[in-house]
This record gives C-alpha cells, structure tokens and sequence, in this order.
C-alpha cells in the first residue's frame, strides 16, 4: 500500500515570497491533516478536512495560510507571504476517517530566510 | 494549543531495560494515539487507545489509560537501540475531531 506521498522535501524561500505544498493521502483516506511542526515540539493542527470539506482550521492563519483539498483526494498548503518564523516542517497525514489512526508523509521541510 | 503534556521531556537508559512515559490532558476524549518520530522513518503510529479501553499492548509496547485521572502511559519493555526516538500522545477529543498533539518525550537508549 502506497503511503502518503508530500512534495517538495526540502524549500528555501526568502520572506515575503510565496510557497506551496502538496499532498496524496493514502487512496481511500477520507480525513486528510496538515500540521506544522517546529524543531522540538509536538506537530500542531493547522487544518483537518473529511472528504472536501473542512473539518477544523481554528489554528490556521488565515491572513497569509490558504488549503484545499479538491475532490477530496489532493490536497495544497500555501503560505503568503511568508514569515522568518514559518520555518518549520509542513506534514501531512491521512486517514480512513476520524477516530482512526494517522498516516504521516515525510514532511517539507520549509526554511524562510 | 497543545492538549497532551509528556513526562519526562527526555529519557536516557541502558539498552535491555523498559522505558515508561507518561501523557496528561486535560479535556474529555474519544481517544488517545501514542506516536514515534525518529529521522529516518518520520511519524509513525504506535496504539490507538479508546476512552472506554483500559489497557492495550502490541508487542513490547503496553499503553495504559486512566480517564479518571485524565492520563496514560506508555510501557516500552526490553529497549533497543532502534526504540530511540521521540514519542508523542495525541487525544482526539470528544466533543470534536480534533487531534491534539504533546511536545514528546526523547528516548535515549545507550547501548
């Protein structure tokens, strides 16, 4: 079984430039996630969806962060613009539906210079 | 804002001995998940445990969960030096689907 695929790995952007993330949740998965995690701490929620429709976003900042998940298979993250301070790494996970056990890609690790 | 808090931040033991770590939370939860991250196989999900479930156990692993004392612990027995990590309580709450994430606990295992 394919796991959850994320792309790029790695990006360096300057502040105030843009950028996007990308997700494939496992084939089937209908609750996608998008956490941000800081070196050292735990991953922290930015977006939770079930199917196409978002569940929570209550921790994502909306001035410059914007997701979606169309047809409720992919799923973008964007950031802009971008701040020193969202250095970090963007995962992303899936899974078959709320209550259930997360599946984790292997992130992005996203370096604002 | 974070819901699990983990205890002890870091860990060091000899390899052979068992590692116990603790989660606190501080709200009502569906249930608790227990999560490993190390840097070559990202996070990785260890056991799922319900509010209505006591004890679960997967191999060297046995989770407790006390819901009276809004805690669980986690129970790694006969370490390895592949155990060293960072572990993770997520609660997922019961009043919504949210999945609340700790800071972890760094596992050390000397060999």
């Amino acid at each position: 079984e394919a796991g959850v695929a994320q792309s790029p790995r790695y990006k360096i952007i300057e502040k105030r430039q843009s950028v996007a993330f990308w997700c494939n949740p496992i084939s089937g998965h209908a609750t996608l996630y998008w956490y941000q995690q800081i070196l050292g701490q735990g991953p922290k929620l930015l977006i939770q969806f079930q199917n196409n429709g978002v569940v929570d976003d209550s921790q994502l900042p909306k001035d410059r962060f914007s997701a979606e998940r169309l047809k409720g298979v992919d799923s973008t993250l964007k950031i802009q613009p971008a701040k020193l301070e969202d250095s970090a790494v963007y995962l992303c996970a899936s899974s078959v539906r709320v209550r259930t056990e997360a599946f984790f890609g292997q992130g992005t690790r996203l370096t604002v210079v | 804002s974070q819901q699990g808090e983990e205890d002890p931040q870091a860990l060091s033991i000899q390899e052979g001995e068992n590692a116990t770590m603790n989660c606190s939370y501080k709200t009502s939860i569906n249930n608790l998940q227990w999560y490993r991250q190390n840097s070559g196989r990202g996070l990785v999900h260890l056991i799922l445990i319900r509010s209505n479930e006591r004890e679960k156990h997967s191999g060297r692993l046995r989770v407790t969960l006390d819901t009276s004392k809004k805690s669980s612990s986690l129970l790694i027995t006969a370490s390895r030096a592949a155990d060293t990590a960072s572990y993770f309580c997520a609660t997922e709450r019961d009043s919504n689907y949210q999945l609340i994430w700790g800071a972890g606990t760094k596992l050390i295992i000397k060999p």
